[in-house]
């Protein structure tokens, strides 16, 4: 079964504390990795596609790398504005486009 | 524009009574999308349509739920005889053919069943 699993489940972090959340999967063929960004009473917003091994994207603080099995979204030097929390999606080959997401992590910045 | 617009925001049902929720795509984006998120942030694909046509429909409860995207309109999702457990937010969200860049969410249909 395809499945897409997150950690941790919710990270603390100083402003400045830099980290990295993490997404694996398990899926019959993947065709495209994505991470959104979710503030609370919003819906997602589009950060990044990632499509084979070895690919890596970088927007401001934000970098996300994938590997054949995982992907990692690192975040450098937060600031609280950073909080939020942070999906990752999977599209998988003959899944018709549609979307199978982590739970997420939820990411809480303090200055 | 350049978001997708849903409506309402929020909407409170009796159980069993039926509940409409409506979703403008983006202009020129050919596919929609149709996700719940219960507690936990647990996103389930209920639905998908290219233009007016039903894409993907492996998600949808068939007995109570149904939707439709015809031309011109919004596209639409009913539930009919609502119960406690369809209590979530619901998303829509549309892409281009072919789009590499993500699907643009929309902010969301909270639907509350009492």
């Amino acid at each position: 079964e395809d499945q897409v699993t997150q950690s941790p489940e919710a990270l603390r972090l100083q402003e400045g504390e830099s980290s990295s959340l993490n997404c694996s999967y398990t899926v019959s063929g993947l065709r495209g990795l994505f991470w959104y960004r979710q503030d609370p009473g919003k819906g997602p917003e589009f950060l990044f596609t990632l499509y084979s091994a070895g690919e890596e994207k970088e927007k401001e603080r934000l970098k996300a790398t994938l590997t054949k099995k995982e992907s990692f979204l690192h975040i450098t030097a937060p600031k609280p504005e950073d909080s939020a929390t942070y999906l990752c999606a999977v599209a998988i080959s003959g899944g018709y486009n549609k979307l199978i997401f982590g739970a997420g992590t939820r990411l809480a910045v303090h200055p | 524009g350049e978001e997708v617009a849903q409506t309402p925001k929020h909407l409170v049902r009796g159980e069993g009574q039926k509940a409409k929720l409506y979703c403008a795509p983006i202009k020129g984006h050919s596919y929609v999308f149709w996700y719940q998120q219960v507690l936990k942030n647990e996103f389930k694909f209920l639905i998908s349509f290219q233009n007016e046509n039903v894409f993907d429909e492996t998600g949808m409860p068939k007995e109570r739920f149904s939707a439709k995207c015809l031309p011109n309109s919004p596209c639409s999702l009913e539930i009919q005889a609502t119960k406690l457990e369809d209590s979530a937010v619901y998303f829509c969200a549309s892409s281009r053919q072919g789009d590499d860049y993500g699907y643009t969410f929309g902010s969301g249909t909270r639907l509350t069943v009492v």
